[in-house]
């Protein structure tokens, strides 16, 4: 299961606060993408990046901000604008272009208190 | 934007049953068709896909068809086993510029029973 990382496993956090989580890939992956995913809703996109220091929004990026400073690091901050933040987060990979296999982290499950 | 529905949202079969899952997308410009499975605590991996090109492709036990005219998709399991048991997702991936971009399905709890 190595390839692409997530941390922490586990992320508590005050309403109110700002958080930040982590995502690291050593695939050599191009594209990086962030997800929520609740129960019975599937997983949905927050943002994605096909290339370092480009980022798009995808369908539930209201909220939540990203950069991609390095190939290997799309972290993703959870802002205090987030309505309802406490969801499991995954962050993926693959290779650039048109449909190619995407490779889940382990996730991070975020509760804000 | 796309839509993808997903059906069932559990599903309980015997051990060395079938399982069929079905999913429909609403947007005709969708043109891959991934299926990824999530077990009990683990993340989730891509199982079988398919393109728009073809109508049916085959893995070992798992089987994926598609119908474009109707816009549906289907996840066959024949044979199933007890590590079968996970969280199926289905995805549609429709061409946004230079990327592609994928919208999931809700998820099918498949359960296999002894």
């Amino acid at each position: 299961d190595g390839g692409i990382t997530q941390s922490p496993k586990y992320l508590f956090r005050k309403e109110g606060q700002n958080v930040t989580l982590s995502c690291e890939q050593n695939l050599n992956h191009d594209a990086m993408y962030w997800y929520r995913q609740d129960p019975g809703q599937g997983l949905r996109l927050i943002y994605y990046s096909q290339i370092v220091n480009d980022f798009q929004k995808g369908d539930i990026a209201e909220g939540y901000s990203v950069s991609r400073e390095k190939k290997e690091s799309f972290p993703l901050t959870v802002t205090s604008a987030q309505k309802n933040p406490t969801a499991f987060y995954l962050c993926a990979s693959s290779k650039r272009g048109l449909h190619n296999e995407q490779f889940f982290g382990p996730g991070t499950r975020l509760t804000v208190l | 934007g796309e839509n993808v529905e997903q059906h069932p949202s559990t599903l309980s079969v015997q051990e060395g049953d079938s399982a069929v899952i079905k999913c429909t997308y609403s947007d005709s410009a969708s043109n891959y068709f991934p299926w990824y499975k999530q077990e009990l605590g683990k993340r989730p991996q891509l199982i079988i896909d398919i393109r728009s090109n073809v109508g049916e492709k085959k893995d070992q036990r798992i089987a994926v068809t598609l119908n474009k005219t109707a816009k549906h998709f289907s996840l066959h399991i024949t044979e199933t086993q007890p590590e079968d048991s996970a969280v199926y997702f289905c995805a549609a991936s429709m061409i946004t510029g230079t990327a592609s971009k994928l919208t999931f399905g809700t998820g099918t709890r498949l359960q296999v029973t002894l």
